[in-house]
């Protein structure tokens, strides 16, 4: 069991440019989620997928931040362009949906805009 | 939104000696779960307690559930060094597994 993969591991980019978060969850899984973790803010949950389908993107903080699941096994978070308060580590994490599942999460993306 | 509040933000113990971590949270919840994150790390699942439990225990782990008091508490016994870490609650805001979490407890154990 490989976990959840993301990469890259860290991202440092200029302001304004584009950058795009990478998740392979685990086999098996139905249900992915994307998450962002700062010092001031904590963990949000930024969107979550059912089934490849995006169910709740209401933590999703503005248009410039997408999100897309093609197949059951990749998940891209898009952001375009970025900014400086972007800057957090963000976390993917998926589960087997069905009643009191844990989530299992990856290590994360720290992503630095300048 | 976080639903979750951990107290103490911080704590710092000797090997051996218990921890105690509580969460308040605001709403109903089907179920309530604590998780565990090492720096620079994912975090990862510890155990969860229904809504319809007091108490729960795993290893060294025991967590206790008052939904009248809408609380819980992680007790970590015999700390050891590999414990020190950032702790985390979670509830379920929807029950849809949109898992809200709270604000942490960080760890830090002492030889």
């Amino acid at each position: 069991d490989a976990g959840v993969i993301q990469s890259p591991r860290h991202e440092v980019t200029e302001m304004g440019q584009e950058v795009t978060l990478r998740c392979k969850p685990i086999s098996g899984h139905n249900s992915l989620f994307w998450y962002r973790q700062t010092m001031m803010r904590g963990l949000e949950l930024l969107i979550y997928f059912n089934n490849n389908v995006p169910i709740d993107d209401s933590g999703m903080p503005e248009d410039r931040f997408s999100a897309k699941m093609p197949n059951a096994s990749f998940s891209t978070l898009k952001i375009q362009p970025s900014e400086p308060r972007d800057s957090a580590v963000y976390f993917c994490a998926s589960s087997f949906v069905q009643s009191n599942s844990p989530l299992h999460f990856g290590n994360g993306t720290r992503l630095t805009v300048t | 939104s976080q639903q979750g509040e951990e107290d103490p933000q911080a704590l710092s113990i000797q090997e051996g000696e218990n921890a105690t971590m509580n969460c308040s949270y605001k709403t109903s919840i089907n179920n309530l779960q604590w998780y565990r994150q090492n720096s620079g790390r994912g975090l990862v699942h510890l155990i969860l307690i229904r809504s319809n439990e007091r108490e729960k225990h795993s290893g060294r782990l025991r967590v206790t559930l008052d939904t009248s008091k809408k609380s819980s508490s992680l007790l970590i016994t015999a700390s050891r060094a590999a414990d020190t870490a950032s702790y985390f609650c979670a509830t379920d805001d929807t029950g849809f597994q949109k898992l809200v979490f709270g604000t942490g407890t960080r760890l830090l154990v002492s030889p």
